[in-house]
């Protein structure tokens, strides 16, 4: 298994600001990926976070918007840049050990709410 | 596309009662299917995960689910619902035509749990 904390665990945003999201995995890790969670919805997968390496982006992200880091294999960052109140949301960071098809691990969330 | 369908997006039940909560997928060929639930300000974690070797699956919790690949279906059951059983429940599917790279949740079923 693994144990993943994400920082902050929330925080409120001005309009146009930027904020980045740490996720620290307590093991190696071979898949790390970013999640979108709205209010009262399903998550959304905004990226996979490839080590040492540009993130690949889901339909709809973009990197300039969502720019993601994975410096090593048990950490990675998501920035949110410019943001704007649609922006609210929760952010996942997950995780997965081994094969493609196992289970993902999460991470609390970062609850980020824009004014 | 793949996707995952859960159906009722709010269930309620007594105390000691049955749980079933409705998931149905669609795929070509049998993918791997998986349970999570978030508990209130909580990242989501693993109920039971299918992956072919049997087709009733026991997770944690006292949770159990069979997949029926005649209905497409992956339904979650608990013989007797306990207070703390109240939480958001997704459905998942590993996405086969990305190799299981990809997890792919559905819109998530809030259980109440009355007393």
């Amino acid at each position: 298994s693994a144990v993943i904390s994400q920082k902050p665990s929330r925080d409120i945003c001005q309009r146009g600001t930027s904020l980045t999201i740490q996720c620290q995995v307590d093991s190696q890790v071979t898949m790390m990926f970013w999640y979108r969670q709205q209010p009262g919805q399903s998550l959304t997968l905004i990226a996979t976070a490839n080590q040492g390496s540009e993130a690949t982006y889901e339909s709809g992200f973009v990197i300039d918007k969502f720019p993601i880091s994975r410096p090593n294999l048990t950490f990675s960052t998501l920035t949110v840049s410019n943001m704007s109140p649609e922006d609210s949301s929760i952010y996942l960071c997950s995780a997965r050990q081994g094969a493609n098809t196992g289970e993902l691990f999460f991470g609390e969330g970062s609850r980020l709410t824009v004014l | 596309a793949q996707s995952v369908t859960q159906l009722g997006s709010h269930v309620s039940v007594s105390e000691g009662a049955l749980v079933l909560l409705r998931c149905n997928y669609s795929s070509s060929v049998p993918p791997y299917l998986f349970w999570y639930v978030q508990y209130p300000n909580q990242g989501l974690q693993l109920l039971l995960k299918y992956t072919s070797a049997a087709t009733l699956v026991k997770g944690i919790n006292g949770f159990e689910a069979e997949f029926k690949k005649s209905e497409t279906s992956f339904h979650l059951t608990k013989p007797s619902a306990h207070m703390s059983d109240a939480a958001e429940y997704f459905c998942a599917v590993s996405d086969p035509d990305t190799g299981g790279f990809k997890t792919i949740f559905g819109a998530g079923t809030r259980l109440f749990v009355k007393a």
